[in-house]
């Protein structure tokens, strides 16, 4: 998890919008991965973007990617209660292996 | 998407014993599986990577003798704690991905172990 970083904590009023940014190291990454842990369970692939992409949308989702600065981030459009998770970047590297941030955990107020 | 089943979903074991866990892909075949330790919160910290029909590739720092994985089938993988101590208890998940250029990984629903 060295290679990715994350901010550890983020709070968010129910309803609003959350953004979780990530910087990665590794240039030659072909893609970059969202995931979304919730408590005591595995972890779940919420979306992906092909390093070429700028931009990727998927209903509340939205991934940026500026690859200039290795940044990415995650805004999940009208936060839910449900979106109360950890959220992890990765970056692929080498032969598929995932190098994995140390995770966001978003908290969901109501 | 895929399935990836992990079996137990937790363990208790006492310190010295050994413990195995199993990834089953249930719908796919799984050319390539990966094992991870996930300490409380923190990140997912790669232990090893198997390949079907040969032997794992540890990363640095993970000692294979210890930690004992077995990819015999396309479908299942296992993962044995031998001698377990209970620094070793965590949470440990698999993930399983088809052979391909960066098709997707899915991931099980992790295993927590504890050893007392």
């Amino acid at each position: 998890g060295e290679d990715v970083e994350q901010s550890l904590f983020l709070s968010v009023r129910e309803g609003d919008s959350s953004v979780i940014n990530c910087t990665y190291t590794d240039s030659s990454s072909t893609y970059l991965y969202w995931y979304k842990q919730e408590p005591g369970a595995g972890l779940q692939l919420l979306t992906y973007i092909f390093s070429n992409m700028d931009m990727k949308q998927d209903q509340r989702l939205t991934v940026l990617l500026n690859k200039k600065d290795k940044h990415l981030s995650l805004r999940i459009a009208d936060t839910q209660t449900g979106d109360s998770a950890i959220y992890f970047c990765a970056e692929s590297i080498g032969d598929y292996k995932l190098s994995f941030g140390a995770g966001t955990t978003v908290t969901v107020r109501a | 998407g895929a399935v990836v089943s992990q079996h137990p979903s937790w363990v208790i074991c006492k310190s010295g014993t050994s413990v195995k866990i199993e990834c089953r892909s249930l719908d796919f075949q799984a050319t390539t599986m990966f094992w991870y330790r996930q300490f409380p919160k923190q990140s997912l910290m790669l232990m090893a990577t198997s390949n079907e029909g040969s032997k794992a590739t540890y990363e640095q720092g993970v000692e294979k003798d210890k930690f004992l994985i077995n990819h015999a089938s396309l479908t299942l993988s296992t993962l044995t704690v031998t001698s377990a101590h209970p620094e070793d208890s965590s949470f440990y998940i698999c993930s399983a991905r088809t052979s391909g250029t960066d098709t997707e990984a899915f991931f099980g629903q992790g295993t927590r172990l504890t050893v007392v």
